[in-house]
């Protein structure tokens, strides 16, 4: 079945400071690929996504790259805010699976200033 | 536009007595909503899925008499929790989705509900 990895946190950087959040996959078909964002207490907002290889989805300073030959999506920012302080979760959507989202289990990332 | 709201925000309940929440598409028609629950500091996992006029799916381990999910509309699912007890405390999120209208793999979140019982 369908899985996602990411690298498990919490992840605690400086403001300013470069971002990557790691996220592989396995999949049965050929899967969209998403980043979610979370703030406390909230519900999810798309962050950003990317339907085949080689697509960059990018979003408010946040990019990612869907890699096929290494099955990745890393998320990555240049320079981080206190604001970006959210959990974050990798997922994928397959037509396999009835585009059931599969999440993974998230990465909570604090910016201190 | 693709905003889905939910109703309450949260809820405090008894122990034994029902809660509904609501989760509407507000500027589409949602073919598809799902349910999730999230525990502190966890992922979602997916309760079920619903589609307009049929029976929710369940996924495996979610009981479905305990869960009641209703998709009377193109706009509005509900979730039912019956006979609530404490371990029924949680984060439920929904997500909508309109296959048909240009959405197709992609779920618009709800900001959930925060269901506590006491």
């Amino acid at each position: 079945g369908d899985s996602v990895t990411q690298m498990e946190g919490p992840v605690t950087l400086s403001e300013e400071a470069f971002l990557t959040i790691n996220c592989t996959y396995t999949a049965t078909g050929y899967p969209s690929l998403f980043w979610y964002v979370q703030y406390p207490g909230e519900g999810l907002q798309l962050l950003l996504k990317a339907t085949k290889a080689d697509d960059k989805g990018s979003n408010k300073g946040f990019e990612a790259t869907y890699r096929k030959e290494t099955t990745s999506f890393h998320l990555e920012k240049g320079s981080v805010q206190v604001s970006d302080s959210a959990v974050y979760f990798c997922a994928l959507s397959d037509r396999d699976s009835n585009y059931k989202l599969t999440f993974g289990k998230g990465t909570l990332l604090t910016v201190n200033p | 536009g693709a905003v889905v709201s939910q109703h309450p925000s949260w809820v405090i309940c008894k122990s034994g007595t029902s809660v509904k929440i609501e989760c509407r598409s507000l500027d589409f028609q949602a073919t598809t909503m799902f349910w999730y629950r999230q525990f502190p500091k966890q992922s979602l996992m997916l309760m079920a899925t619903s589609n307009e006029g049929s029976k929710a799916t369940y996924e495996q381990g979610v009981e479905k008499d305990k869960f009641l999910i209703n998709h009377a509309s193109l706009t509005l699912s509900t979730l039912t929790v019956t006979s609530a007890h404490p371990e029924d405390s949680s984060f439920y999120i929904c997500s909508a989705s309109d296959w048909g209208g240009g959405f197709r793999n992609e779920q618009f979140f709800g900001p959930g509900t925060r269901l506590t019982v006491l």
